[in-house]
């Protein structure tokens, strides 16, 4: 089974500033890793994956994650947030069988002028 | 519009009654996904299909809860009776799974706007 951990509900920056939302997950087999971020009363959009190869990764929105195997990690940042990225950011890894998401708790990224 | 859609957005409702939400998924995708998130919580997963095939229920999918995919396209979840404690937005999701080459699968599920349900 897989599981995801969040640490931080919320991340309060400001506008400019750089930011890292933190992921970690647990899993027995290999997995698919995700972040997707979901805007006030809307789906969710998927911001980048890491499915193999190198383990920089980059998205939408100058958004990127590094996954870390040892460190059963892929937390994402962006070196200057904007106004606009204020939204809930989800981890999530995938069963490569299946494809099936579990997804973190998210984190509320806030950012303020 | 090619994307996930579903239906309909929003859907208030008296406790005890039943209600069913519709989901299409993107034409050549044989997976679809049903997922529930309440406020504040990440999606979580209630049950998928590949083609018409029912694969894996969550044990949140109590038996008042059904989903079919009759044809192997569009999906409906059923919620019979419903109660206060289901409020919550129900999300439909489809990938296009694995056809035997790896290169066809990216592991990425796309996700429709969602229904909003509220037991009153």
């Amino acid at each position: 089974a897989q599981s995801v951990t969040q640490l931080d509900s919320q991340v309060p920056v400001f506008e400019e500033a750089p930011v890292e939302l933190r992921c970690n997950y647990s899993s027995s087999v290999s997995v698919y890793l995700f972040w997707y971020v979901q805007y006030p009363n809307q789906g969710l959009q998927l911001l980048l994956k890491y499915l193999s190869g190198s383990t920089l990764v980059k998205g939408i929105n100058g958004f990127e994650a590094e996954f870390n195997k040892s460190q059963t990690s892929f937390h994402l940042r962006k070196p200057s947030v904007h106004i606009s990225d204020t939204a809930e950011y989800f981890c999530a890894v995938s069963d490569r069988a299946t494809n099936k998401l579990i997804f973190g708790t998210g984190t509320l990224l806030a950012v303020q002028p | 519009d090619t994307g996930v859609s579903q239906n309909p957005r929003h859907k208030i409702t008296k406790r005890g009654q039943n209600v069913t939400f519709r989901c299409d998924p993107i034409s050549e995708h044989n997976r679809l996904y049903w997922y529930r998130q309440t406020l504040g919580q990440g999606p979580e997963f209630l049950t998928y299909f590949q083609n018409e095939a029912q694969l894996e229920k969550s044990r949140l999918l109590s038996d008042r809860f059904s989903a079919e995919r009759p044809k192997g396209s569009f999906s409906t979840l059923e919620i019979q009776r419903t109660e206060q404690g289901d409020s919550a937005m129900y999300l439909c999701a489809s990938s296009s799974g694995f056809s035997g080459r790896a290169k066809d699968s990216t592991g990425e599920l796309f996700f429709g706007e969602g229904s909003r349900l509220t037991v009153l």
